[in-house]
């Protein structure tokens, strides 16, 4: 069975500084997506970036960037020039290409400092 | 275009009574899938629904039922709750059910005494 890991509960970052939340994860399947969401306090589940397995390119999304390491199976999600508004918490999700579920890992909370 | 709503925000439920979480989206997607959220455990799939008409069993499927009759519509009912089902729950839907993005809505705050 995939199983998804975010061994990082929690997270602090200065204003303007970077961070990097690690994820990892399980699988046998050679086909397959992750995603990282961001959850702030108003409880709503944002997409913030996704990668296909068959792609080597990390993916990108302005500040947000993805070190991912196939080999590793892991997934790592970079915040550049953190702001105010990126404090919340950030789930780790594989879907595999025959399955119709997506797979969570238990999330990092992420708190940004002024 | 309001995407997926959910209805209600919240509720406080007694055990032993029947509860029906409703979820609607506009985005003419075909499949659907309801979420329990609970501390330290991440979200975990109860139901899906490739199309109308159809459905299948999540993770943690038991005590629940669903039923789709048209795209939009994709109701949870919780027949006889439980303190267990105590959590948020999350309705999420996507193109098709082999398509990778899921889109979720603001979620529904359970509490059963």
């Amino acid at each position: 069975a995939q199983t998804v890991t975010q061994s990082q509960p929690e997270m602090s970052v200065q204003e303007a500084e970077t961070v990097t939340l690690s994820c990892t994860y399980d699988t046998s399947e050679s086909d397959y997506y992750l995603f990282w969401y961001k959850q702030p306090p108003s409880r709503q589940m944002i997409l913030v970036i996704r990668q296909e397995a068959y792609k080597q390119q990390n993916a990108t999304e302005n500040r947000f960037s993805v070190n991912f390491q196939k080999a590793a199976k892991s997934f790592s999600l970079k915040i550049s020039d953190s702001q105010l508004g990126d404090a919340a918490m950030y789930f780790c999700a594989y879907k595999g290409g025959a399955t119709n579920k997506l797979i969570f890992g238990t999330g990092t909370l992420l708190a940004v400092q002024p | 275009i309001a995407g997926i709503t959910q209805a209600p925000t919240s509720q406080i439920l007694a055990a032993g009574r029947r509860m029906t979480l409703r979820c609607t989206q506009d985005m003419r997607h075909n499949a659907m899938y309801w979420y329990r959220q609970d501390l330290g455990l991440g979200l975990r799939l109860i139901h899906y629904s490739n199309t109308a008409g159809t459905t299948g069993k999540g993770e943690v499927p038991d005590g629940y039922s669903v039923s789709r009759a048209n795209t939009d519509d994709f109701p949870l009912t919780l027949a006889s709750a439980v303190p267990s089902q105590t959590s948020v729950y999350f309705c999420a839907s996507s193109v098709s059910i082999s398509t990778d993005t899921q889109y979720f809505g603001p979620g529904t705050r359970l509490t059963v005494l």
